[in-house]
């Protein structure tokens, strides 16, 4: 049982480069998410799907966009790096109920130069 | 809005202490109360979560957490430290609707051998 898998794991990229970060989960969960993690700031919650087809903002979606075409995988893409989308990214997937746990990719690591 | 405070950035306990990581909520409804950890390059690990009942929690590795409507409170806690409980410790908080989790900004707990 996978998880929830998030590629690539490292990446490094030059300002104004774009780029997609891919996530599965294998566990039939209707929400998806994506985080960034930062250095004192904690997760900050960038994009969520609360099922196929749907996405919505979090706190922090500016420069990036998501989609949710299928129920198993959620992409975050960034159009046009910036140094301050530098960070670590995480996914997370949990059933609908609110007193359900999310289960966490292993994360992704981007440097934007 | 929901939201999460962990008061301190940074914990230190000698090992075999008793350890507390603090954690205060805010929501507009019943809330639903979750503990993560962090190892060094690694996904957030989930740990225990708070529903309905009973307000101690008992959770993965040894630790529990004490639900504390009145001072909307739930706080971390393990009674003997251990070297290996080291890490990065994130509170979260959903308020029972379709919402997306919201972290804390974490806690670093260092146990001192």
């Amino acid at each position: 049982n996978a998880g929830v898998t998030q590629t690539p794991k490292f990446r490094v990229l030059k300002t104004g480069q774009s780029m997609t970060l891919l996530c599965a989960q294998d566990m039939n969960h209707e929400y998806m998410y994506w985080y960034r993690q930062d250095p004192g700031m904690g997760l900050r919650l960038i994009h969520y799907s609360v099922g196929e087809g749907t996405t919505a903002k979090g706190e922090v979606p500016d420069g990036y966009n998501v989609s949710r075409l299928k129920k198993q995988n959620f992409m975050l893409g960034l159009e046009s790096a910036a140094p301050s989308q530098t960070s670590v990214y995480f996914c997370a997937s949990s059933y609908r109920a609110g007193n359900t746990e999310a289960f966490f990719g292993q994360g992704t690591r981007l440097t934007v130069v | 809005a929901q939201s999460v405070a962990q008061p301190e950035d940074q914990v230190n306990v000698a090992e075999g202490n008793p350890l507390t990581v603090k954690c205060t909520y805010s929501v507009s409804g019943n809330p639903y109360l979750f503990w993560y950890v962090q190892y060094p390059n690694r996904g957030l690990q989930f740990l225990l979560k708070y529903i309905t009942g009973d307000n101690l929690v008992k959770g993965s590795y040894g630790f529990e957490a004490e639900f504390n409507k009145s001072q909307t409170s739930f706080h971390l806690k393990k009674p003997s430290a251990l070297v290996s409980d080291s890490a990065l410790y994130f509170c979260a908080v959903r308020d029972g609707g379709n919402t997306p989790l919201v972290f804390g900004k974490g806690t670093r707990l260092s146990v001192i051998a």
